[in-house]
This record gives C-alpha cells, structure tokens and sequence, in this order.
C-alpha cells in the first residue's frame, strides 16, 4: 500500500516570488509520482510526473519537481509564479503494474496574492 | 479529441433517489476509475476497472455499483441516495503509468 502526505494544506506568495509545494510519499514498492492541479470548477490537469531516469522532472506553465528517494519526497517548484498559477495542486503516487490506480495527498491550495 | 466526459454536470436528488453517473472515453484506454472530492479530504477513490468485463472496489464503495461492458464506458450507479453523498464526482482513465485522464466533474446534492 502507498501513501502521500502533502505537508502543506494552503500556500500564500506574492506574484513573481518562487514557491515549493511539499510531497512526501510511503511505499513499499517502486514507484510513479505526479503532480495535477485542479483550477477552479474544472477537473484534474496532469502538470507532471516520474516514471523513472532523471530525478529532475519539468512540466507545463513552469512548473518543475525533484524525486528525491532517500527522503521519499517529490516537492513541486516553481521559480516565478503568476495569479494564474492559484489553484489547487495534488500529489499522487502510483505503483507500477497491476491497475496503476494512483492514490492522491488532501491538496494544497496555492493562492497567488498581487 | 473529446477525452473524458462525464455527465450530468450538476444534478440534485432527494433521499433514496436512484441515479446513473455516466462517463465515457474515445481514447481506448484500459484503466478507468471513480472519484468523489469532498472538501479537505482529497480524493477517494470509489470504484476501478482495469478493463472491460473486469471491475474492482475502491476505498469507499458502499452505496455504489459499477460496470464497465466496453472499453469506452464506465457508468457509477447510486443505488440508494443519501446526503452523505453529496459531492464532486470524477471519472479519469488512464492507458497504464502516464498518469490519469479527468473529466470535469459532475457535482451531486443529495436533499
């Protein structure tokens, strides 16, 4: 079984200022991470994901996250962030095989303030 | 390319009311899940399917049926509505590790 914990439930930042979203995951097996972001009233978008190779990952609109193994951790950052980046963003994990169904942290609400 | 689409967009029930969410692919993908988002809880997972003819249960199943007769469709049945199921319902499919597809939501009210 797998787990993610999303250390932070609500993020505020300034416009232009970079931003870290938190992620850590528990699992006994190898794993897939992702990171969606929900905007307002619309469904889930895939921003990015590991799968394996290079533990740096980058995404769409900026948005990039570091796999790290030893701490178990896929933090998301982004190094300048705009009013459009306020939304809502979840971390997943998935094992690979079987049904590949992910399981996803609570969220974290970014809110860009101007 | 349409993706995922789930409808209704919003619906209302009362109590005890029976209703069928429907979702539909055109991407052939294998995986297809149910989803409900409830605020500060994240996303549960209901129901899963890892093809047609072939479905399983989530981490919270009670009061829903599913089942998936071909590869495009993945219809969630309420058999019997309960205010505790008021939610925002997602269906999302996937063709295995590249991550899941969403629809956009149907948002339930159960009075």
């Amino acid at each position: 079984a797998q787990s993610v914990t999303q250390l932070d439930s609500q993020v505020p930042v300034f416009e232009e200022a970079p931003v870290e979203l938190r992620c850590n995951y528990s699992s006994s097996v190898s794993v897939y991470l992702f990171w969606y972001v929900q905007y307002p009233n619309q469904g889930l978008q895939l921003l990015l994901k590991y799968l394996s190779g290079s533990t740096l990952v980058k995404g769409i609109n900026g948005f990039e996250a570091e796999f790290n193994k030893s701490q178990t951790s896929f933090h998301l950052r982004k190094p300048s962030v705009h009013i459009s980046d306020t939304a809502e963003y979840f971390c997943a994990v998935s094992a690979p095989g079987g049904s590949y169904i992910p399981t996803f942290g609570r969220g974290t609400s970014l809110i860009v303030h101007p | 390319n349409a993706g995922v689409t789930q409808t209704p967009k919003f619906q209302v029930l009362k109590t005890g009311q029976s209703m069928t969410l429907q979702c539909a692919q055109d991407m052939n993908h294998e995986y297809m899940s149910w989803y409900r988002q409830d605020p500060g809880m994240g996303l549960r997972l209901i129901h899963y399917s890892v093809g047609a003819g072939i479905t399983d249960q989530g981490e919270v199943p009670n009061g829903y049926n599913v089942s998936r007769s071909t590869t495009e469709d993945f219809p969630l049945r309420l058999l019997s509505a309960a205010p505790s199921q008021t939610s925002v319902y997602f269906c999302a499919s996937s063709s295995g590790g590249e991550g899941y597809t969403f629809g956009s939501g149907t948002r339930l009210t159960v009075v």
